[in-house]
């Protein structure tokens, strides 16, 4: 059964660090890894996907890097701001299961 | 804009009541989801379509029901059989899982009391 860690589960930092979120995964047998971000009382907002043959994927100041064979992704904020404020969660597409399988988020808080 | 349109936003209802919970999609995508969201348990999936007139159960299926009858709605029913409905439910939808994004609604928040 595939399970979806994130650690931390909360972080905060002043403005202009870059940062590093964490995503590990149980099982390889991925189609693809997808990285949102959610504002409190929203939907979940699709920052980056990457499909299981890639390695990485850019979006601004956001990359997103993917070893499936470790079972892990790390999201790369560069030169965060207070509007990087939010919770960020991944989720992986399981071969055969026809559902994505989310983390329970890494909460960020940016300070100004 | 095409998106994924979730009404209300807030809904408040007597414990014993069934309430549908709507989601509507103009991205013209086959694949529906419904998830649950409580605090610290991350996303939890309800049910799920692939293509119309046909749908699964997820992984916390009891006490909820769907439909499926057109390619753009895919409303959700929490009946009284749910022991603890209130959450914060999730729309979303994808034009194909395996290689494009999901995208969500903005959530209705159920509260029963």
């Amino acid at each position: 059964k595939q399970e979806v860690t994130q650690i931390p589960a909360a972080l905060s930092v002043p403005e202009g660090e870059n940062l590093v979120l964490n995503c590990s995964f149980t099982d390889s047998a991925i189609y693809n890894l997808q990285w949102f971000r959610q504002d409190p009382g929203k939907g979940l907002t699709s920052l980056l996907l990457i499909q299981s043959s890639q390695r990485e994927q850019t979006s601004g100041r956001l990359n997103a890097s993917l070893d499936k064979s470790s079972g892990r992704s790390t999201l790369y904020i560069a030169a965060s701001q207070p509007g990087d404020s939010a919770t960020y969660l991944c989720a992986v597409y399981t071969s055969g299961t026809y559902k994505y399988i989310f983390g329970t988020g890494t909460r960020l808080k940016v300070l100004a | 804009d095409g998106g994924i349109t979730q009404s209300p936003k807030y809904l408040f209802r007597k414990e014993g009541q069934n309430v549908t919970l709507s989601c509507e999609q103009n991205l013209n995508h086959d694949a529906m989801y419904w998830y649950r969201q409580d605090p610290g348990q991350g996303l939890r999936l309800i049910y799920y379509s692939q293509i119309v007139n046909d749908f699964q159960k997820g992984d916390i299926a009891e006490g909820y029901s769907v439909s499926r009858e057109k390619k753009e709605s895919f409303p959700l029913t929490v009946t009284s059989a749910q022991k603890n409905p209130t959450a914060f439910y999730l729309c979303a939808s994808s034009m194909n899982p395996e290689t494009a994004p999901l995208h969500f609604g903005n959530g209705t928040r159920l509260t029963v009391t």
